[in-house]
């Protein structure tokens, strides 16, 4: 089973709706990381978690929101959705589990978001 | 000026042939991460290094932090090593940051 899971890992909505994409990791990772990745373009960082109670702001996140319900739960929210945020976005977790450092992160398979 | 450059940005070889993809970056900083982006999309960690050489299998990963520049190598090339190879840099803030990446195809 995936260490990092996302759901859903397509959606299609329309300009204006609320969608949510939800992150879960069974890694015992207390950071968590949101990123979306555009063509030509390198990793965005969204938001990111240290723990449940420590939520920060990336480069990029006007227009969005997260909820970090649990350890293992990190969800990404888009208030009212619009064609430029059409990419793909990445759920990352990293810890000290297994003696590595909180430098490697570990990624969610993605998912792809649409907006018309 | 991006912060961290890769080249080339595409790079299509025939099966067995040396590669190397190539990163230059500005910033001072604390580690380098060479990462594999599938064609299905997902990401890989492959190499973390601060200083060197690191080798696993097929592929090396160099750096040479006076000349601010990193390099990935694969030997005997393989269809199967088509993805996009990513290059981060952890920057002095503890902070990731991407290069856009490496596109590579390696023909049969």
């Amino acid at each position: 089973d995936a260490d990092v899971t996302q759901t859903p890992r397509n959606r299609i909505t329309k300009t204006g709706k609320r969608i949510m994409l939800e992150c879960s990791q069974t890694k015992g990772h207390d950071r968590m990381y949101w990123y979306r990745q555009d063509p030509g373009l390198g990793l965005r960082l969204i938001y990111y978690s240290f723990d449940v109670k420590d939520i920060n702001k990336g480069e990029i996140s006007d227009g969005y929101s997260v909820s970090r319900q649990a350890q293992a739960k990190f969800s990404l929210s888009l208030e009212s959705a619009i064609p430029n945020q059409t990419a793909l976005y990445f759920c990352a977790t990293s810890g000290y589990s297994s003696g590595r450092s909180y430098n490697e992160q570990f990624f969610g398979p993605g998912t792809r978001l649409t907006v018309l | 000026k991006n912060e961290v450059e890769q080249s080339p940005q595409n790079l299509t070889a025939q099966e067995g042939e040396f590669i190397t993809i190539n990163c230059s970056y500005s910033v001072g900083i604390s580690a380098l991460h060479w990462l594999q982006q599938h064609p299905g999309g997902g990401i890989v960690s492959l190499f973390m290094l601060s200083s060197g050489k690191k080798k696993h299998g097929r592929l090396i990963a160099t750096i040479n932090i006076q000349e601010k520049h990193s390099s990935l190598h694969i030997t005997a090339s393989h269809p199967r090593d088509s993805a996009v190879y990513i290059c981060a840099v952890r920057d002095s803030n503890y902070q990731l940051i991407w290069g856009a990446g490496t596109k590579l195809i390696i023909k049969p």
